[in-house]
């Protein structure tokens, strides 16, 4: 069974300028995840999905970040403009049903550098 | 609101020797819990969940987590640890009836040869 799967892997930018992300699930997931890991810190949830909804976006910086879902399987997190802060690991994550007891998969995430 | 706290940010042991890793959570109700690990460049993976039931659980790579409601702590144990165990550790709790889960900050473990 494929995983999540993340690109690029790694993405460096000059602040100011746009970047996407993309997450491919693991077929049949239906919820998606996007989270934000800092240096030494944990993941921090950006947005969830259940299917193409967008049911929990609170912590997403809507001025600048923007996330879509299209049919409900591949996702993309995009920023717009980028800032230096905003260098971190951009993990995605599935799990087949929306329930707090899913596990949930990651993938290997995308290292962005904002330089 | 709910917490997570990860108390060591470092951890050293030798290969062979056993492995305890603290996590200490704040929530009003009974928790969901989790340890995951995350190896360099790798995603975070499931070693065990707790929800209810018998406090001691067991999950994958020799990993067991002991769930202590009085002292409102999860801490993961190994009996003797391999090499290949050296990650970060990041324990998570959830809330029933949310789809939160709320990370902790890690614990990095290296293992001595």
């Amino acid at each position: 069974e494929a995983g999540v799967v993340q690109s690029p892997r790694y993405k460096i930018i000059e602040k100011k300028q746009p970047v996407a992300f993309w997450c491919n699930p693991i077929s049949g997931h239906n919820t998606l995840y996007w989270y934000l890991q800092n240096l030494g810190q944990g993941p921090e949830l950006l947005i969830r999905y259940e299917n193409e909804e967008a049911v929990d976006d609170s912590q997403l910086p809507k001025d600048r970040f923007s996330a879509e879902r299209l049919k409900g399987v591949d996702s993309t997190l995009k920023i717009q403009p980028a800032e230096l802060g905003d260098s971190a690991v951009y993990l995605c994550a599935s799990s087949p049903g929306d329930g707090i007891n899913e596990k949930l998969f990651f993938g290997s995430g995308t290292q962005l550098s904002v330089l | 609101a709910q917490s997570v706290t990860q108390p060591d940010i470092h951890i050293t042991v030798s290969e062979g020797a056993s492995l305890e890793l603290r996590c200490n959570y704040s929530y009003g109700a009974t928790p969901y819990l989790f340890w995951y690990v995350q190896s360099p460049g790798q995603g975070l993976q499931l070693l065990l969940k707790y929800f209810s039931g018998d406090t001691l659980v067991q999950g994958i790579k020799g990993f067991e987590a002991e769930f202590k409601r009085s002292q409102s702590s999860f801490n993961l144990r190994k009996p003797s640890v391999h090499w290949s165990d050296a990650a970060e550790y990041f324990c998570a709790v959830g809330a029933s009836g949310t789809y939160k889960y709320i990370f902790g900050t890690g614990t990095r473990l290296k293992v001595l040869a």
